[in-house]
């Protein structure tokens, strides 16, 4: 299966700052994604990243908040724009290769606001 | 929309002890999916599930799919502390989208 490098790994920011976080997939990939998982909680889908064209977000996630970029097959960015402690969490990018119908996540990046 | 739930939220077993989480979704389902995440770390795929009924084994881990394609189990037989983690189920539904249940956190006691 893939093997997706996520980055940072984790983060301190404040309050008002972006970050960016950057999936490397050693493979091309038809489909990426980006999810959200706070503490203790399940996964919940922000978006997926479509390459070269604009992101599809789920209900509750706009584009201002999430930019995402996918300039190619292998790899895509998730930027946390105006940060609030309310985005505290841990960010995670996955993977659907073609022909099959499973996912592969990244190791995270768990973003703590203060 | 589609909803999918998991219960219990937590679970406490002494090692050696029998271990079951339930899914339940609110619409039938093309298939549902069990995913494991260990503590600290991120979700691993462990099984799919695609036929009514259909009953999967890996080692100690028994995987059912219900008949109606709307509640699946996961049962660990003489639970290890390895298998301590969350333990997540991820139902794709009609609108192809992939609904990942509440999760039940394992907690194997020594």
């Amino acid at each position: 299966s893939a093997v997706i490098s996520q980055k940072p790994s984790r983060d301190i920011c404040q309050r008002g700052t972006s970050l960016t976080i950057q999936c490397q997939v050693d493979s091309q990939v038809t489909m990426m994604f980006w999810y959200r998982q706070q503490p203790g909680q399940s996964l919940t889908l922000i978006a997926t990243a479509n390459q070269g064209s604009e992101a599809t977000y789920e209900s509750g996630f706009v584009i201002d908040k999430f930019p995402i970029s996918r300039p190619n097959l292998t790899f895509s960015t998730l930027t946390v724009s105006n940060m609030s402690p309310e985005d505290s969490s841990i960010y995670l990018c996955s993977v659907r290769e073609a022909g099959a119908n499973v996912l592969t996540f990244g190791a995270g990046s768990r973003l703590t606001v203060l | 929309g589609q909803q999918v739930m998991q219960i219990p939220q937590y679970q406490h077993v002494q090692e050696g002890e029998d271990f079951t989480t339930y899914c339940n979704s609110s619409t039938t389902l093309s298939n549902i999916q069990w995913y494991k995440q260990r503590p600290g770390g991120h979700p691993v795929f462990l099984i799919q599930l695609v036929k009514s009924g259909e009953v999967k084994k890996q080692k100690r881990l028994t995987f059912q799919f219900g008949e109606a394609k709307k509640n699946s189990s996961l049962h660990i037989t003489a639970t290890q502390t390895t298998d301590v983690g969350t333990y997540f189920c991820a139902g794709r539904g009609s609108a192809r989208q992939l609904t990942f249940g509440s999760g039940t956190q394992l907690t194997v006691l020594p």
